[in-house]
């Protein structure tokens, strides 16, 4: 069964270092999402990717985070530098096309700022 | 700007008994709702979703858009059935941005 693919599954970084996660949805899926999940809290999206290009990314903050879907495959997010207040959990989603809305989510990345 | 509020953390209740996760809405135009649910070391998945009108593992939930409500329920309730739930709503039109509420842990006691 074709899944998401995240990784690393697990990142503890050094406030103000650099930190990257990477995505690789189910393959022919156009719609690629990054959200954060705070501990107690449900998922928040942060950037929403159409094949290539960025349809959304009204709530990402982009003095310190970036995101990337060069090819329209798989994804890249980065933040630079990581602050204490960035420890969460990052989930990638994706989805056949903007018009089908069921979201198949990947295991996540768990990221711990010291 | 839409808003999706569960207002319990967490709901124990024995095997067999009834279940009803609240979720409700805030939103102006037609929304659509999902439940989605991750068991313990599992991914986040769908559960349902109302344009489905379908059950699925017992579970079901009505659109109420009087009430703005879209609660899930089961009539009797499985050990299996324990798990995080989270209600989602997405914008007609909205891209399939999913706006989430803050999930309640369901356990299920034998």
């Amino acid at each position: 069964e074709a899944e998401v693919a995240q990784s690393p599954r697990y990142k503890i970084t050094e406030k103000s270092q650099a930190v990257a996660f990477w995505c690789d949805p189910i393959s022919g899926h156009a719609t690629l999402y990054w959200y954060r999940q705070i501990l107690g809290q449900g998922p928040e999206l942060l950037v929403q990717f159409q094949d290539e290009s960025v349809v959304d990314d009204s709530q990402l903050p982009k003095d310190r985070f970036s995101a990337e879907r060069l090819k329209g495959v798989d994804s890249t997010l980065k933040i630079q530098p990581a602050e204490l207040g960035d420890s969460a959990m990052y989930l990638c989603a994706s989805s056949l096309a903007q018009g089908n809305t069921e979201a198949f989510f990947g295991q996540g990345t768990r990221l711990t700022v010291v | 700007a839409q808003r999706v509020t569960q207002p319990e953390k967490l709901l124990s209740v024995f095997k067999g008994a009834p279940v009803e996760l609240k979720c409700n809405y805030s939103y102006s135009g037609s929304p659509e709702l999902f439940w989605y649910v991750q068991y313990s070391r599992q991914r986040l998945q769908l559960l349902l979703r109302h344009i489905s009108r379908e059950s699925i593992k017992g579970f079901t939930a009505d659109l109420n858009k009087g009430e703005t409500s879209f609660h899930l329920k089961k009539p009797f309730a499985q050990e299996e059935d324990s798990a995080m739930y989270y209600c989602a709503l997405s914008l007609t039109g909205g891209g399939n941005k999913l706006t989430f509420g803050t999930g309640t842990q369901l356990k299920v006691e034998l």
